[in-house]
C-alpha cells in the first residue's frame, strides 16, 4: 500500500512561471520529508527537505510547504527554468530518515 | 569525488541465472540501501543496512539477498533471476538516515 502518493504523473509549465508539485501521505508517523530530482540515466539527487516540526523550508528557488493536518506537502519552484525539467520524487520517513518511502514521481517539463 | 559507485551499469540475464550487483561508497557513510525503480512504481526499498554488520528487509525483499561486506560496500544478489526482476537498481548511502546519495543505477533485464 503506497504511503506516499504523487497523484500527478506529469506537469508542464512555461519558463519563468511557478511550478507546484504535490505530494500526499497516509502515515501520520512520518517525521521527515524530502524531495529528490532525477534526470534520465542518472540517480536521484537530493533537492530539499523539511522536518515535521516546520511548515516551510526555502532554498533559493525551491520552497517546500508541509501541511500536517492535511498530510500534504508541496514543492514550489519559482521561477521555473528549462533545466528544472526532470522527474521529482517525494519521500518520507518515520524513523529519522532510514528506509525512505518514495512516491511514484512527477515528471516536470518546463518549456521555453 | 566518486560518491556511490555501482557496477555493472547494464546487465542482461537469462531466467534462472544468478548475479551480484556491487555498490561502493567513499563518503564514510554508515547506512546503505538498495532500491529498485519500475515504470509507474517509483522507488521501492529492497534492503538496507543502517550500519556495518546489520541488514534489514525493505518493502520488496523477496528474491534478493544482501551483504554488507564492510563499511564501504553493500552488494545485492539475485540467486535465480526472474523476468519480474527486470528493473533499474539504485544503491544509496547516507551518514545516518537523512541525506541519501544515490549511485547512477544498474539497468537489469531478465529474459
Amino acid at each position: 500500500d503506497q504511503q506516499v502518493k504523487q497523484n500527478s504523473p506529469s506537469l508542464s509549465v512555461q519558463e519563468g512561471r511557478i511550478s507546484i508539485l504535490n505530494c500526499d501521505y497516509t502515515n501520520s508517523m512520518f517525521d521527515y520529508f524530502l524531495w529528490y530530482k532525477k534526470y534520465p540515466a542518472e540517480g536521484p539527487t537530493f533537492l530539499i527537505s523539511i522536518s515535521s516540526i516546520k511548515d516551510k523550508n526555502e532554498d533559493g528557488r525551491f520552497t517546500v510547504f508541509l501541511n500536517k493536518s492535511a498530510k500534504h506537502l508541496s514543492l514550489h519552484i519559482v521561477p521555473s527554468q528549462p533545466g528544472d525539467s526532470a522527474v521529482y520524487f517525494c519521500a518520507a520517513s518515520e524513523n529519522s530518515g532510514y528506509a525512505l518511502n518514495f512516491g511514484k514521481g512527477t515528471s516536470l517539463l518546463v518549456t521555453p | 569525488n566518486a560518491g556511490v559507485t555501482q557496477t555493472p551499469k547494464f546487465q542482461v540475464l537469462k531466467t534462472g541465472q544468478s548475479m551480484t550487483l556491487q555498490c561502493a561508497q567513499d563518503m564514510n557513510h554508515n547506512s546503505m540501501y538498495w532500491y529498485r525503480q519500475d515504470p509507474g512504481m517509483g522507488l521501492r526499498l529492497i534492503y538496507y543496512s543502517a550500519s556495518e554488520g546489520t541488514t534489514d528487509k525493505g518493502e520488496v525483499p523477496n528474491g534478493y539477498n544482501v551483504s554488507r561486506l564492510n563499511k564501504r560496500e553493500f552488494s545485492l544478489r539475485l540467486e535465480s533471476a526472474a523476468p519480474s526482476q527486470t528493473s533499474v537498481y539504485f544503491c544509496a548511502s547516507s551518514p545516518a538516515g537523512y541525506g541519501y546519495t544515490f549511485g547512477s543505477g544498474t539497468r537489469l533485464t531478465v529474459v
